[in-house]
Parts: structure tokens; sequence; C-alpha cells
């Protein structure tokens, strides 16, 4: 089946600090998500990106979705302490009827050290 | 108002015992899913409905059986729980049908135990 390989897995960081995470896959995704899970939530939507090079912003946050549609990136800035938490992407491969079960990359845990 | 919402939130039961997990969204979305999320905070589809009709059953246990009363209702039922099933099912949504820009909400998780 498909697969997302996301990177990093954990990082540890201080306040203020830019943070960059991404995600690949050998196939190829119509779209894809940046979900957060805060310990004992579920994954919160954060960014959707739906065509091929579309660079889209969340305040802090910023996304982009490959020009080849097999990899995604994050970019965190000016992270603070309530940004601690797991990062997912999730990538859409539609074949029709939109009701296709998203692929989940294995997170990033992001720790801000003050 | 929670848009997808999931009961029980925490659910500890004996291995053998059958138990169900209820999901209700408000969005009126025609797509709705169950996740599992393992100890290793892994997701990964088990079922999709759309309309109240099975999409997608991956490789699941047929102890496990999804029941949806309408569109807004997707109800997870596990026969026979197992040790290995304990961990987080999570519920979510999504408009459908569209076949683009899908995006999906996800419950705040059922956190399942079996002892």
């Amino acid at each position: 089946g498909q697969q997302l390989n996301q990177s990093p897995q954990s990082m540890f960081i201080q306040e203020g600090e830019d943070v960059s995470m991404n995600c690949t896959s050998s196939s190829i995704f119509n779209t894809w998500l940046w979900y957060k899970q805060d310990p004992g939530e579920g994954p919160v939507l954060l960014i959707a990106l739906y065509k091929a090079g579309e660079l889209t912003s969340n305040g802090r946050l910023t996304a982009q979705f490959g020009i080849t549609r097999k990899d995604s990136f994050l970019n965190i800035s000016a992270s603070i302490p309530s940004d601690v938490g797991i990062y997912f992407c999730a990538g859409l491969a539609l074949g029709g009827g939109g009701a296709d079960g998203l692929t989940f990359g294995k997170g990033t845990h992001l720790i801000i050290q003050p | 108002d929670t848009a997808v919402s999931q009961t029980p939130k925490y659910l500890v039961t004996q291995m053998g015992n059958d138990k169900s997990i209820k999901c209700e969204q408000n969005l009126g979305h025609d797509t709705m899913y169950w996740y599992k999320q393992d100890s290793k905070k892994f997701l990964k589809i088990m079922f999709s409905y759309n309309n109240k009709e099975l999409i997608i059953n991956e490789t699941v246990p047929n102890r496990f059986s999804p029941k949806s009363p309408d569109k807004a209702h997707l109800n997870l039922h596990i026969n026979s729980l197992e040790l290995g099933d304990s961990a987080v099912y999570f519920c979510a949504s999504s408009q459908g049908g569209q076949g683009y820009q899908e995006t999906q909400y996800f419950g705040p998780g059922t956190r399942l135990l079996v002892l």
C-alpha cells in the first residue's frame, strides 16, 4: 500500500526558532493535509493543499504541495510553547467518490524548550 | 458545538467482551470514517461509509463491524475484544462524493483498553 515518509521523527528546539518538516511518497497524491494532535485529543486540521505547487499560509504556518505531487513540507515560524505536539502529514489519492481513507505519515514530535 | 463527537472517550473492558463506540457529525457531511491509532501514534484507515454505504473495508478482523443508521452517525461495534485491540479509535467525516478538495475532520478519539 501507499506509504508516507515523514521527517524528522522528533524535533527539540528553542522557543522562537523556525521549524521545518516534510513528507515524501513513492506515489502521487491529489491532496495533502497537515494536522496537529495534542495529547488526549484528535488530529486538528492545520492546512489543506489541493494543487501541485500550491503554497498556503495559516498564521505562522506555511505549507507547500510539491510540484511532483509526491511531497509536501510544513514550516512553522517563530515557534511558541503551544506549538508543542505531534504534526502529521496526510495524503489523499482520490480514486473517485471522495471516500478514500487518508494515508498518514508517522508524525513529527515537536518539543520546545523555553 | 462539536463538529465530530465520539462516545465514550475512555473504554476499559475485559478480553472477550463486546463493545460499541458511537460517532456523530453535525457538519452535514456524506462520508464518515474510522481510523485506529496504535501505541506508536500511527494512524490507519479502517472503514469509510458514504451516505450509509460501506466504501472501504481495510484488512480489519471481521470482529469489527461498522454500522451507519443515518449519514450523520457511524458506530463501531467490536466483538470478542482482544488485547491487541487496545488503541485510540478516531472517527472522521468529510463532504465526500466530490472527488476533489476533500478534507477530513476528526473526532476527539476513544481510548480503548482491553485487559
